[in-house]
């Protein structure tokens, strides 16, 4: 059973382009969560997602990012014209409950905007 | 609003002392605490969990606290050893939603 797998472990994007950060949760799990980590700081909760639903994005900047996590593939976090700020190792993590539970993490993705 | 607090950013400890890593949160709507365990470069990984249920729960040299009362959990680590440097965070789980801590790095000097 393998991990939670996130990637590109490492994406590079020009300020102004997409980035597309993709999280395959772990099999039998249904619930995903991503978190943002800029540097010397902690874990920052972006958005919590089930299947084709999203729960909570209390934590996703109103602008320029979107998540989904459709029926059938991966979990997407999409950042449109990427600014400079946005460089950050972002983590997904996946549980099979809701609350109550354990939640795996993914290796991150780093997004280094150049 | 960060509902979920780890007022020490940094801990130092000699190899074979205790290590205490102290957590504080505002919702009273979580029921569900864990530690996890971050090395650099490296995702978090899952240490020790505890239900607002219970007041301790052990697992080898990780103990965890949860003093329901003052909104407090700590994380006991005895004998502390050179492996367990790493920056540890705290969460705090409800129905549908799971919040972390900045949290503290922890030095193990052999």
């Amino acid at each position: 059973n393998a991990g939670v797998m996130q990637n590109p472990r490492h994406l590079v994007r020009r300020r102004g382009q997409e980035a597309r950060l993709r999280c395959s949760p772990m099999k039998g799990h249904s619930h995903v969560y991503w978190y943002r980590q800029l540097p010397e700081e902690g874990l920052k909760f972006m958005v919590y997602l089930q299947k084709e639903n999203i729960i909570d994005e209390s934590g996703m900047p109103k602008e320029r990012f979107s998540a989904e996590f459709p029926k059938e593939g991966p979990s997407i976090l999409r950042i449109q014209q990427v600014v400079r700020g946005d460089s950050a190792a972002y983590f997904c993590a996946s549980s099979v409950l809701r609350g109550q539970t354990e939640a795996f993490f993914g290796q991150g993705t780093r997004l280094t905007v150049v | 609003d960060q509902q979920v607090k780890q007022n020490s950013p940094s801990l130092s400890v000699q190899e074979g002392r205790i290590s205490i890593l102290n957590c504080d949160y505002t919702n009273s709507m979580f029921d569900y605490f864990l530690w996890y365990k971050k090395y650099p470069a490296e995702g978090p990984t899952f240490l020790i969990s505890i239900s607002s249920i219970k007041d301790k729960n052990e697992d080898g040299r990780f103990t965890v606290f949860l003093n329901k009362s003052a909104k407090h959990l700590s994380l006991h680590i005895v004998p502390s050893q050179p492996g367990d440097s790493a920056v540890y965070f705290c969460a705090a789980s409800a129905y549908n939603d799971m919040r972390f801590g900045a949290g503290t790095r922890l030095t193990v000097k052999p």
